[in-house]
């Protein structure tokens, strides 16, 4: 699995929009960008994937360049109740049994 | 929106004491894991689970762990003698399919295991 790199923390105010980038210099070809999103003393939830260009949900946007070496997550108008930390996963068809490797995260705290 | 359910949500033990940790995945689900995430630190793979058998463990999924899928609903994780590095959060997680690409995993709230 491709090795991520993002901040470990980032601050924000409600009603921001906050971009959290992700390095994935060594992403194969077959690999797919997914995020997760995890509040206190609960497990992870996913909230988007894409290969390439952008994808968007009810929950965020995800952009990823032409060389896809990085990916923004991208939370529109944050509330305080969007403080989580945030994962970035690359993977693809060759992790095809579950095995997701989380690393540290970025800790968005969103403030009044 | 389908959740997996986990059971109990607090489970305190003595060392060398054995403790089952039970999971409800999504009904229509056929892949299962567990990961555990000790305070502070990264959420770890453990095993996954598929057909009734291991997909694939992690080098802390040793003896001492086991899991079984005893009926059509329920998923559980056994450690057999509980050590005092054992404490952590444990998540278990169901996806649809094994899949071709990084799986959607859904995930539970996770039971407490504290080993005293």
């Amino acid at each position: 699995l491709a090795k991520t790199t993002q901040p470990i923390s980032m601050d924000s105010y409600e009603g921001q929009e906050v971009n959290i980038t992700c390095s994935h210099n060594n992403i194969a070809t077959n690999d797919y960008i997914t995020w997760y999103q995890q509040f206190p003393s609960q497990g992870p939830r996913f909230i988007i994937q894409g290969y390439k260009t952008k994808v968007t949900n009810e929950v965020a946007s995800l952009f990823i360049p032409a060389d896809r070496k990085s990916s923004t997550l991208s939370l529109p108008r944050v509330s305080l109740s969007d403080t989580a930390v945030y994962y970035c996963l690359v993977g693809g068809f060759s992790s095809n049994t579950g095995k997701l490797i989380f690393g540290q995260g970025t800790t968005l705290q969103v403030k009044p | 929106e389908p959740e997996v359910t986990q059971t109990p949500s607090h489970q305190v033990t003595q060392m060398g004491q054995e403790v089952i940790l039970r999971c409800v995945p999504i009904s229509n689900h056929l892949y299962f894991y567990w990961y555990r995430q000790i305070l502070g630190q990264k959420v770890e793979f453990l095993v996954s689970f598929y057909n009734n058998e291991i997909s694939e463990k992690s080098e802390i999924f040793d003896d001492q762990f086991s899991v079984e899928r005893p009926d059509g609903s329920n998923f559980t994780l056994k450690i057999r003698s509980t050590k005092l590095e054992d404490s952590a959060m444990y998540f278990c997680a169901s996806s649809e399919a094994g899949g071709r690409e990084v799986e959607k995993l859904f995930f539970g709230s996770g039971t407490q295991l504290s080993v005293l």
